[in-house]
Parts: C-alpha cells; structure tokens; sequence
C-alpha cells in the first residue's frame, strides 16, 4: 500500500514571496491533516479536513494560509506572503476518519529566507 | 490549549541500555500515543494506548497510560543503533486531537 506522498520535498523562498505545497493521501482515507513542524517541535495542527470539507481549522494563520481539498483526496496548502517565521517542515497525514491512526507523509522542509 | 511536558529533551547512551522517556500534562486525555520521527520522514506510530493503566509492549518499546490520564512513559529496552531518532508523545483530547510534546532526541553509543 502507497504511503502518503507530498511534494516537493524541499523549498527555499524569500519572504513576502508565495508557496504551495501538495499532498496524496492514503487510497481511501476520508481525513487529512496539514501539521506545521518547527524545529525542536513536536507538530502542530494547521487544519483537518473529512472528504472536502474542512472540520477544525482554529490553528490555521488565515491571513496567510489557505487550504483547499476540492475533491476530498488531494490537498494543497499554500502560503501568501510568507515569513521567516514560516520555515518549518509542513507534514501531511491521512486516516480512514478521525478516529483511525494517522500515517504521516515525509514533509515538505520551507526555508524563508 | 493542551500542553505535554516531555523529558529527557534528549539521551546520549550505549548500545545495550534502556532508555526511559515520558510526558506529563495537567490536561486529561483519553488516549496516549508514543511516535519516532528519523531524520527527513515523518512520524511513525510506535505504540497507542487507550485506557488509563493500561501497559502496552512492542517489541523491545513497553509503554504505560497512567492512571491519572495526565501522564505515560515509554522504555525501550537493550538499545540498538537503530533507535536513534526523536521520540514524540502525543494526547488525544476533545474527541480526536492530537497534541504532540516537543519530542526526546535519542543518540545511541556503539
């Protein structure tokens, strides 16, 4: 069975410019997650989404951030403007619904410069 | 919001010790999950726990859900290199939320 897959897997930007990574969720998973992780951090929650529609996104910088899963499997998280405060790996994880393991993609690892 | 206290913040050992970590909140959770993260991948899940006592091995990793609901700790026992990584605690709360701690960076001695 694939695992979740992202891309790209590295990003270096300057700041004020715009950014947007991908994910592909497990076949089948219902629940997708975007977690934000800082160095020496444990993830953060962005936003989760069930199919496509958005379930919690209270953590998600709206000013900033947007996400969209228009056809409840892919997902696209982007960021405009970004910060240097931004640089962070941005992981992605899929479950079956909420209340399943979560299986984490690699990461894709943003450096705002 | 929910907080995890995770010690060590990191471990430098030898091959063939155990290893001890654990998390602390002063939030109660109802379930309990331990993840290791190696370089350039994400989490991987190692060991969950889903009631307040309960005592979970895989393998060499034995993990314990304390009876407050606030707490748990992993062992791993006879360290290999292959452990190396950083270990992360994680709590779900309010239904299915995860909260993660900052994580323990493990370093093994050859």
């Amino acid at each position: 069975e694939a695992g979740v897959a992202q891309s790209p897997r590295y990003k270096i930007i300057e700041k004020r410019q715009s950014v947007a990574f991908w994910c592909n969720p497990i076949s089948g998973h219902a629940t997708l997650y975007w977690y934000q992780q800082i160095l020496g951090q444990g993830p953060k929650l962005l936003i989760q989404f069930q199919n496509n529609g958005v379930v919690d996104d209270s953590q998600l910088p709206k000013d900033r951030f947007s996400a969209e899963r228009l056809k409840g499997v892919d997902s696209t998280l982007k960021i405009q403007p970004a910060k240097l405060e931004d640089s962070a790996v941005y992981l992605c994880a899929s479950s079956l619904d909420p209340s399943y393991e979560q299986y984490f993609g690699p990461g894709t690892r943003l450096t705002v410069t | 919001g929910q907080q995890l206290n995770q010690s060590p913040q990191s471990m430098f050992i030898q091959e063939g010790e155990d290893v001890s970590m654990n998390c602390t909140s002063s939030s109660i959770f109802n379930t309990w999950l331990w993840y290791k993260q190696d370089p350039g991948e994400g989490p991987v899940l190692l060991i969950a726990l889903y009631k307040a006592g309960e005592l979970t091995s895989n393998g060499r990793l034995t993990a314990q859900f304390g009876i407050t609901r606030k707490d748990s700790f992993l062992n791993i026992s006879a360290s290999i290199p292959s452990d190396v990584g950083i270990y992360f605690c994680a709590g779900k709360w309010d239904g299915n939320k995860l909260v993660f701690g900052a994580g323990t960076i493990l370093r093994v001695k050859s």
